[in-house]
């Protein structure tokens, strides 16, 4: 069992479509973060949600931290090929280790 | 400003073979990551350096890995003998200080026979 739960694994979309991921837990987080990892690469960081509540966004893309800090959702507006990878939630449950979810793989077809 | 770089990229080894991976971090960044990532998963923190210091290694199987980083700059992860579940990619990353921004490597994919 995974301490943090993504979901789906998979998605498969048309360009111009929006979709959500999600990435629970039952712990609670300082902060939650969320990466992309295209494939023959290292995951990059998207964004950092610290705050309870918390919405960012970065372009078409809206990160949302649950109030309890137990949840984060990724939501993509009119998703384009580009925005295919590999999506990976990440938190750090006590001092500095990383721990990762098991990842939504995303495909966008043109 | 160069990237945390990583080689070999890929490698073929047989089941009870030694296999050893380099990585160099970004110039200055004093903590230093190795992961182990399985197909269709996320990564796995396998240890964590500060400088040349081992903080944390609970998720190091020390009776086949090991890892090194003696001058606190470049590190080496050796697996020893290697098992067919040991394939995965095994991605490096760095930070400036414990609990920063951590910035990965591309990754060396491991396949045991």
């Amino acid at each position: 069992t995974q301490l943090l739960e993504q979901s789906p694994q998979f998605l498969s979309i048309q360009e111009g479509e929006n979709l959500t991921v999600y990435c629970n837990s039952s712990s609670v987080f300082s902060s939650l973060q969320w990466y992309r990892q295209e494939p023959g690469e290292g995951p990059v960081l998207l964004v950092t949600v610290v705050t309870g509540g918390e919405v960012k966004k970065l372009k078409r893309l809206t990160f949302q931290f649950g109030d309890a800090r137990k949840d984060s959702s990724l939501h993509i507006t009119a998703a384009q090929p580009g925005d295919t990878g590999l999506y990976l939630c990440a938190g750090d449950p006590a001092g500095n280790m990383l721990t990762f979810g098991g990842g939504t793989r995303l495909m966008v077809k043109p | 400003e160069a990237g945390v770089a990583q080689s070999p990229r890929y490698k073929i080894i047989e089941k009870r073979q030694s296999v050893a991976f380099w990585c160099n971090p970004i110039s200055g960044h004093a903590t230093l990551y190795w992961y182990q990532q399985i197909l269709g998963q996320g990564p796995k923190l396998l240890i964590q350096f500060q400088n040349n210091g081992v903080v944390d290694d609970s998720q190091l199987p020390k009776d086949r890995f090991s890892a090194e980083r003696l001058k606190g700059v470049d590190s080496t992860l050796k697996i020893q003998p290697a098992k067919l579940e040991d394939s995965a990619v095994y991605l490096c990353a760095s930070t400036q200080q414990g609990g920063g921004t951590q910035y990965f490597g591309p990754g060396t994919r491991l396949l045991v026979l």
